[in-house]
């Protein structure tokens, strides 16, 4: 079954710290592929990265960084020096092929408070 | 923004009322998924379409139905409604139906259901 986790709740940092999301999947498939979603207060969800499964290389956008890493099935997101603007919840989602429709399995969300 | 638009963007309804969302994708677009998000929670998916045709479905009740327009609009249908529906209703496309790339999600409706 495919599942993903994100154990932290909730996160507080002052304005300027580094910090990272993390994100734990399950799949059974060997070809899938995993996001991160910001959600803004207005509640839209907004697409941040993609990364299909044999891509392991990691991805710098900015402050935004990806580390993904098959052998402990994590897909963890850092932002560097952090803003009062990254105040959002962001969401891990899996996609694989083993469901009809594609669709998305998403964690629980983490709450990223940035404190100016 | 993402291009999808969505509405009405909040509304109340009582518990066994029925109630309609509307849902225009982005332009291109074929696929609309229909997404559930609780209050703290991640969205659950409710069904997806393709070309007018149902390709997915998560698990929900037969009262939760949809429709896709020629046009790629989607309507989201929950008849008999209960309290535990009240929920923020996301809406997202994407070109393809079959394929796992990103989705582009609207604003949401926030239903409320008393």
């Amino acid at each position: 079954a495919q599942k993903v986790t994100q154990a932290q709740t909730e996160i507080s940092v002052v304005e300027k710290e580094d910090v990272t999301l993390d994100c734990v999947y399950e799949t059974r498939d060997t070809t899938y592929y995993l996001f991160w979603y910001k959600q803004p207060p207005s509640g839209e969800l907004v697409f941040l990265i993609r990364r299909n499964s044999f891509d392991e290389q990691n991805e710098i956008s900015g402050r935004y960084s990806w580390n993904f890493q098959k052998s402990t099935s994590s897909f963890n997101f850092t932002i560097t020096a952090s803003q009062v603007v990254d105040s959002a919840v962001y969401f891990c989602a899996l996609s694989d092929r083993s469901n009809t429709g594609n669709q998305f399995y998403f964690g629980t969300g983490t709450s990223l408070t940035v404190i100016p | 923004e993402t291009g999808v638009t969505q509405s009405p963007t909040h509304l109340i309804k009582t518990r066994g009322q029925q109630v309609t969302l509307r849902c225009s994708s982005q332009s291109g677009h074929n696929t609309v998924s229909w997404y559930q998000q609780a209050l703290g929670q991640g969205p659950q998916f409710i069904f997806q379409y393709y070309r007018e045709e149902e390709n997915g479905r998560g698990n929900f009740p037969p009262r939760f139905s949809g429709l896709q327009f020629p046009n790629y609009s989607s309507e989201l249908n929950v008849n008999a409604l209960e309290l535990d529906d009240s929920a923020l209703y996301l809406c997202a496309s994407r070109l393809g139906g079959l394929g796992t790339g990103e989705l582009f999600f609207g604003e949401g409706s926030r239903l409320t259901v008393l």
